[in-house]
C-alpha cells in the first residue's frame, strides 16, 4: 500500500497570507490527524478526523481549521499566518479506532 | 492535564552498551503509552505500544503506574539504533490525539 502523502512538501508565505495543506491517508483509512512540530513546542496536536467529523481539537486558536473529504482525504487551513506559524506540519492516518497511526513525511512552512 | 516529559534531550552510547531512554508521564486515568521513532530522513513511525508488551528491534519498555514511567530500554545498543526517539500518550476517549513528550536523540557511537 502507498502510505500517508502529504502536499505541497515545502511552502514558503509571507504573514497575514492563509496556506492550506493536503493530506492523503493510506487506502482505506478513515482518521486523519494533524501535528505541529517546531523546535520549541516540539510536537503538538491540531485536530483529528473521522468520517468526515472532527474527533478531537488541540489547543491551537482558530485560524487552524481542517476538513475531511469523502474519500478520507484531509486540508487544514491556516489564516492570517503569523511568523509562528513557520513549522513542519506532519498528518497521520489510521483505520479509525486505535490502532497504529502512519504519519507522512510532513510540509515544510515557512512564514517570512 | 496530560504531560510527557522527557528529561534527556540527548543520550550518548557506545556501541554495546546498554541504553535506557527515560519517559514520565503525567495522566490520572489509564493512558495508552507509546515510543515512536525517527531515523535520519524518514518519517515518524510507531517503535512499540505498551498494550502490545512486545520486544521491537531488541528493546522494549514497560509501564509503571506507580511510577507513571515507561522508559524504552535495549540491552546492547547498535549504531543503527541512533535516531530520535519520542514517547507519547493517548487517554481513554481521545480517539487518536497523541500528546508528545519533547523527544530524545540517541547517538550511538562506535
Amino acid at each position: 500500500k502507498a502510505g500517508v502523502t502529504q502536499t505541497p512538501r515545502y511552502l514558503i508565505k509571507t504573514r497575514g497570507q492563509q496556506v492550506t495543506l493536503s493530506c492523503s491517508p493510506i487506502s482505506g483509512h478513515r482518521s486523519v490527524s494533524w501535528y505541529q512540530q517546531t523546535p520549541g513546542q516540539g510536537l503538538q496536536f491540531l485536530f483529528e478526523y473521522f468520517s468526515e467529523t472532527q474527533r478531537n481539537k488541540g489547543n491551537f486558536p482558530g485560524r487552524f481549521s481542517g476538513r475531511q473529504f469523502s474519500n478520507s482525504r484531509s486540508e487544514m487551513n491556516v489564516s492570517t499566518l503569523e511568523l509562528g506559524d513557520s513549522a513542519l506540519y506532519l498528518c497521520a492516518s489510521s483505520l479509525g479506532g486505535s490502532e497504529t497511526q502512519y504519519f507522512g513525511p510532513g510540509t515544510r512552512l515557512l512564514v517570512l | 492535564a496530560q504531560r510527557v516529559t522527557q528529561p534527556e534531550k540527548l543520550l550518548s552510547v557506545f556501541k554495546g552498551a546498554p541504553v535506557e531512554l527515560k519517559c514520565n508521564y503525567s495522566y490520572s486515568g489509564s493512558p495508552e503509552l507509546f515510543w515512536y521513532v525517527q531515523y535520519s530522513r524518514q518519517r515518524l513511525q510507531l517503535l512499540l505500544r505498551h498494550i502490545s508488551r512486545e520486544s521491537i528491534k531488541g528493546f522494549t519498555a514497560d509501564l509503571n503506574k506507580g511510577e507513571t514511567s515507561f522508559h524504552l530500554k535495549k540491552p546492547f545498543a547498535q549504531e543503527e539504533d541512533s535516531a530520535m526517539y519520542y514517547c507519547a500518550l493517548k487517554y481513554n476517549n481521545a480517539g487518536n490525539m497523541l500528546t508528545f513528550g519533547g523527544g530524545t536523540r540517541l547517538m550511538v557511537k562506535p
